[in-house]
């Protein structure tokens, strides 16, 4: 069955630092692919998606690539700020008929340290 | 538009007693899901309803039962509550398609003791 695995968490930076998640996929066909984030105590938001290889979905400096070659939509932020402590999911979707069933990671809770 | 709004924020259930958490959407969206979500795993998803009318069983759907009377309405019940029950339920939304966004609420913290 379809699969997402993400990095282990938690991950703690300082302010401005590189941020890499990373996520890998098993899945039949060609998914689509979305990273979610969870601010404390809130659902999940949408940050970004791909929907089809070599695809890159950007959001609020927030970068992920579909790599096919490799499996992957591992995300990517230059410099971090301390708002972006939350927890990531990275997910898939079949691109099947019917409800979008998503499958998701784990999740990586973030800190970010001023 | 509120978006999707679930009540309660919060329950403690005894083990067997029954609840429903409710979750209604004002996006005039058609699809619409429950997941839940363990410590420390990724959402499951529960059941999910393309429609009024029209529900079906997600990956972990035991224990639970929905019902679609309502474009706006998706209430989850838990039948004979049990501690393996205890996780925090978000309800989503979505328009139709499998690319398009899920609109997740604020959830449901529940605790079966």
């Amino acid at each position: 069955g379809n699969s997402v695995t993400q990095m282990e968490g938690p991950v703690t930076l300082s302010e401005e630092a590189f941020l890499t998640i990373n996520c890998t996929y098993t899945a039949t066909g060609y998914p689509s692919l979305f990273w979610y984030v969870q601010y404390p105590g809130e659902g999940l938001q949408l940050l970004l998606k791909a929907t089809k290889a070599d695809d890159k979905g950007s959001n609020k400096g927030f970068e992920a690539t579909y790599r096919k070659e490799t499996t992957s939509f591992h995300l990517e932020k230059g410099s971090v700020q301390v708002s972006d402590s939350a927890v990531y999911f990275c997910a898939l979707s079949d691109k099947g008929q019917g409800a979008q069933k998503l499958v998701f990671g784990q999740g990586t809770r973030l800190t970010i340290n001023p | 538009n509120a978006g999707v709004t679930q009540t309660p924020k919060f329950r403690i259930l005894k083990i067997g007693q029954s609840m429903t958490l409710q979750c209604t959407q004002d996006m005039n969206h058609n699809y619409m899901y429950w997941y839940r979500q363990d410590p420390g795993m990724g959402l499951k998803l529960i059941y999910y309803s393309v429609g009024a009318g029209i529900t079906d069983k997600g990956e972990v759907p035991n224990g639970y039962n929905v019902s679609r009377s309502t474009t706006e309405d998706f209430p989850l019940r838990l039948e004979l509550a049990a501690p393996s029950q205890t996780s925090v339920y978000f309800c989503a939304s979505s328009l139709a398609g499998v690319v398009n966004e899920q609109y997740f609420g604020p959830g449901t913290r529940l605790t079966v003791t």
